[in-house]
């Protein structure tokens, strides 16, 4: 099984920073790869398809980038919708894994 | 952006049985996969299990032994099955609908709370 991971954990930052998450895979997927974005009691929303791919009516400050074991989301200017928790999932191989997520907080 | 409807019970007892079912109306069924995954309370996102519009069905191995996921295609529907419940399948179960890039549409989640 394709094991991921994600760092950090979790992260304060501020409206208007810059922000990158990673995402590991334990062994190589290409680019089948996505994020997702889940706020409290909601469910997941997908960003970034197929790595680097943005989601129709997805804000263009979001972006992905990676192929093959490491994968970044990168928020080019936190607006205040964006503090929430992501995920990344790979889709090459089952069983499908998500990483543990990584928490977004206001600083 | 289409959102698949889902019910089923919420409320069950240990080693009772799971039933969930999914739909999405007004559209063609076929032509995608259809995904179950659940989050604990306050935990991350587990994937369950996969039927691919060619019907083949994919399980998180995990759960493989207690898991069956079954489609209606005369009613557009799919559904879940988990048996034999523990404390520790409580968790917010979702449908979602994709194609080869993943699940896109996603249920609105069921709580599912296994208690005696």
């Amino acid at each position: 099984d394709i094991q991921m991971t994600q760092s950090p954990s979790s992260l304060s930052a501020s409206v208007g920073d810059r922000v990158t998450i990673t995402c590991r895979a334990s062994q190589g997927i290409r680019n089948d790869l996505g994020w997702y974005q889940q706020k409290p009691g909601k469910a997941p929303k997908r960003l970034i398809y197929a790595a680097s791919s943005l989601q129709s009516g997805v804000p263009s400050r979001f972006s992905g980038s990676g192929s093959g074991t490491e994968f970044t989301l990168t928020i080019s200017s936190l607006q205040p919708e964006d503090f929430a928790t992501y995920y990344c999932l790979q889709h090459n191989t089952y069983p499908r894994s998500f990483g543990p997520g990584t928490k977004l907080e206001i600083k | 952006q289409v959102q698949p409807q889902q019910w089923g019970a919420g409320l069950l007892k240990p080693s009772e049985t799971l039933s969930l079912t999914c739909a999405v109306y007004g559209e063609s069924f076929s032509g995608y996969y259809w995904s179950w995954i659940r989050q604990p309370p306050g935990k991350g996102l587990e994937w369950i299990g996969e039927i691919n519009y060619r019907g083949r069905i994919n399980y998180n191995p995990s759960l493989k032994s207690r898991v069956t996921i079954s489609v209606d295609t005369s009613k557009s529907q799919f559904s879940l099955k988990l048996n034999s419940l523990t404390a520790a399948d409580t968790a917010v179960y979702y449908c979602a609908r994709g194609m080869i890039w993943g699940p896109n549409d996603w249920g609105q989640g069921t709580l599912v709370t296994v208690s005696s």
